[in-house]
This record gives C-alpha cells, sequence and structure tokens, in this order.
C-alpha cells in the first residue's frame, strides 16, 4: 500500500524553526517529485513548496521563499521541509503530497499524507 | 501568479441530484487542472488530473471537463459519501495554486 507518513509539527515560537518529515512507503520513493500544502485552521489549501524525484530541482511559493527549504532522502525514503523565521500565519497542517511523476513540472498530485499540525504560539 | 476562481464557494443539493462546480484560472494553462475532495478532518483526495482524466480508483460519477481558462467538475447521482469540500487547482506555472473552495453540503 502506498503511504506516506508526516511527523515534526507541534508548538513553535514566532521566529523559531521546526522541521517536518515525511516518509513514504509502498513505493519506489526515489522515482517520484514530492511537495507540501498546507492548510491553515477552516481555511483552504495553500501551495507550499515542490522538490523533484532527483532533488535537483526545488520551487517555493513566494509565502515561504527564504525561510523555508525542501529537501529529500532518496535512501532513506524521506521528505523534509525546514521551516525558519515562523510567523503566526504560518501555523497549519503541512500534507505532504507524492507527484505522479519524477518531474514536477506539469505533472500532477496524486497520494496525500494525513498531516502533521504546526501552531505557531507565544 | 495565477488566480484559480471557484464558484459557488458553497452549494446545498439532494441525495440523487447533479451538481457542477466551475473553476476559472486568471490565464490560460491548457488542461494542466486538477480536482480534490476532502472531508471534514480529513486529508485532500486526489479525484481528477489532466482536466478530464480520473485517478485510479475515483468512480466515473465524478467527470471533469475544460481546457484554457474555464473549468468543470460534475457528480452525477450525489450519495451522503460526496458531500464535502472541492478544490481545483493548476499545475502549469509555479507557484501552483488552488482556488478556494466549494462546500457542497446536504438539502
Amino acid at each position: 500500500e502506498v503511504q506516506l507518513v508526516e511527523s515534526g509539527g507541534g508548538l513553535v515560537q514566532p521566529g523559531g524553526s521546526l522541521r517536518l518529515s515525511c516518509a513514504g512507503s509502498g513505493f519506489t520513493f526515489s522515482s517520484y517529485g514530492m511537495h507540501w500544502v498546507r492548510q491553515a485552521p477552516g481555511k483552504g489549501l495553500e501551495y507550499v513548496s515542490s522538490i523533484s524525484s532527483n532533488g535537483g530541482n526545488t520551487y517555493y511559493a513566494n509565502s515561504v521563499k527564504g525561510r523555508f527549504t525542501i529537501s529529500r532522502d532518496n535512501s532513506g525514503n524521506t521528505l523534509y521541509l525546514q521551516m525558519g523565521s515562523l510567523r503566526p500565519e504560518d501555523m497549519a497542517v503541512y500534507y505532504c503530497v507524492r507527484g505522479d511523476g519524477t518531474t514536477v513540472v506539469k505533472r500532477a498530485f496524486n497520494i496525500w499524507g494525513q498531516g502533521t499540525m504546526v501552531t505557531v504560539s507565544s | 501568479d495565477i488566480q484559480m476562481t471557484q464558484s459557488p464557494s458553497s452549494l446545498s443539493a439532494s441525495v440523487g441530484d447533479r451538481v457542477t462546480i466551475t473553476c476559472r484560472a486568471s490565464q490560460g494553462i491548457s488542461n494542466y487542472l486538477a480536482w480534490f475532495q476532502q472531508k471534514p478532518g480529513k486529508a485532500p483526495k486526489s479525484l481528477i488530473y489532466a482536466a478530464s482524466s480520473l485517478q485510479s480508483g475515483v468512480p466515473s460519477k465524478f467527470s471533469g471537463s475544460g481546457s484554457g481558462t474555464d473549468f468543470t467538475l460534475t457528480i452525477s447521482s450525489l450519495q451522503p459519501e460526496d458531500f464535502a469540500t472541492y478544490y481545483c487547482q493548476q499545475y502549469n506555472t509555479y507557484p501552483l495554486t488552488f482556488g478556494q473552495g466549494t462546500r457542497l453540503e446536504i438539502k
């Protein structure tokens, strides 16, 4: 069974840092582009970041560029999102999403994880 | 950034009804359009990609159409499990963008 399991969420103070992880299983992790999408409480879906299968290409939403870094460890089947200079508006459920190809250009989303909650508050 | 506008924002319908949700892009995106379903407290689920192709395992009661800037999602013969929030998303250009969502409620 294809599965994505996020972890690493929690409570962090404004200005703080946090690293999210997403463990993939049931598929060849190194063959797929991956994404992060977030959803603030009671709000809609917001794109965060993408990374190609080999990590060579990355993309970010304007709202997180320069503060967040996406990366992956294909040997460990894990996707990461390093979040820094966190703001109250970054508070959301963060979802890990598998793409449907090796590239993340003009390729659709496919499988979603269950999400991990990040709370930014003093 | 490309803006995605869904209409209506909310919709009431009865079991057995057929409904259509519209998504408009602020510029042409060819057919790089996806639809997602989200139930309360759950992760989104991918329904449709490339404007009209069903993801694996998605029933044929869901259908999508459109190209360029105007797209539709149609759900036929509504069942209780179909009442949820639906989002469109363009993946033609970065940054990727979502519509604001359409909440489908039971009448």
